[in-house]
């Protein structure tokens, strides 16, 4: 079946270390997408990519860095220099074609950083 | 981009109609609306999008106004696992920046 995975669900890490997290489509979407959620709130754009081997920074970029070496993968690397780490990661993908760009979830990742 | 207006929370009698509102006055005549629920430490799961239309599925209808400057999902009869946080979302086709903004908690009550 066709879906977006992140991996993994939950992750905790030492302060100042940095952190990759994965995630995996074979939807064969153009375009994905790494959000941040924070208790009560809700989702902030970090970095989207709509193509291979070009992204785009959010709202909330810093401390963060992504790459697009492949269509299907997009890992998010949290550097020592984001300041509250601490967060639900939530990716998503959608196509770039045709009038609906129905967007497809994984279902997060919870990091912890103490 | 066009962004979205929500109550923050709203309560709804399990088993009665719930009526989500979004405002979205600067939406633009090639910008869809969408709607998502995320359900607590979940992924968002999408329910319904439309252009001008009112649409239906097994999950909702969406209701859009003439003027598009405004729409309201409804869950026509609310149970317990409806309780979550409903996003509404208006995307351009070839979307590349999806603004959720903070949605609209709502809460089943038995």
């Amino acid at each position: 079946d066709g879906g977006i995975t992140q991996s993994p669900k939950y992750l905790f890490r030492k302060e100042g270390q940095n952190v990759t997290l994965s995630c995996e489509q074979n939807l064969n979407h153009d375009a994905m997408y790494w959000y941040r959620q924070d208790p009560g709130q809700g989702l902030r754009l970090i970095y989207y990519s709509q193509i291979v081997n070009d992204f785009q920074k959010g709202d909330i970029a810093e401390g963060y860095s992504v790459s697009r070496e492949k269509k299907e993968s997009f890992p998010l690397t949290v550097t020592s220099a984001q300041k509250n780490p601490t967060a639900f990661y939530l990716c998503a993908s959608t196509l770039l074609r045709g009038g609906n760009t129905e967007a497809f979830f994984g279902q997060g990742t919870r990091l912890t950083v103490v | 981009d066009a962004k979205t207006t929500q109550p923050p929370s709203m309560d709804c009698a399990e088993g009665r109609a719930a009526n989500l509102p979004c405002n979205h006055s600067t939406i633009s005549g090639n910008e869809y609306v969408y709607w998502y629920r995320q359900i607590h430490s979940q992924g968002p799961q999408y329910i319904i999008h439309g252009l001008k239309n009112n649409e239906t599925n097994e999950m909702a209808s969406l209701i859009i106004t003439e003027d598009r400057k405004s729409s309201t999902l409804i869950l026509p009869h609310a149970t317990l696992r409806d309780t979550a946080v409903y996003y509404c979302i208006v995307m351009p086709t070839g979307a590349n920046n999806l603004f959720f903004g903070t949605g609209t908690r709502l809460t089943v009550i038995p």
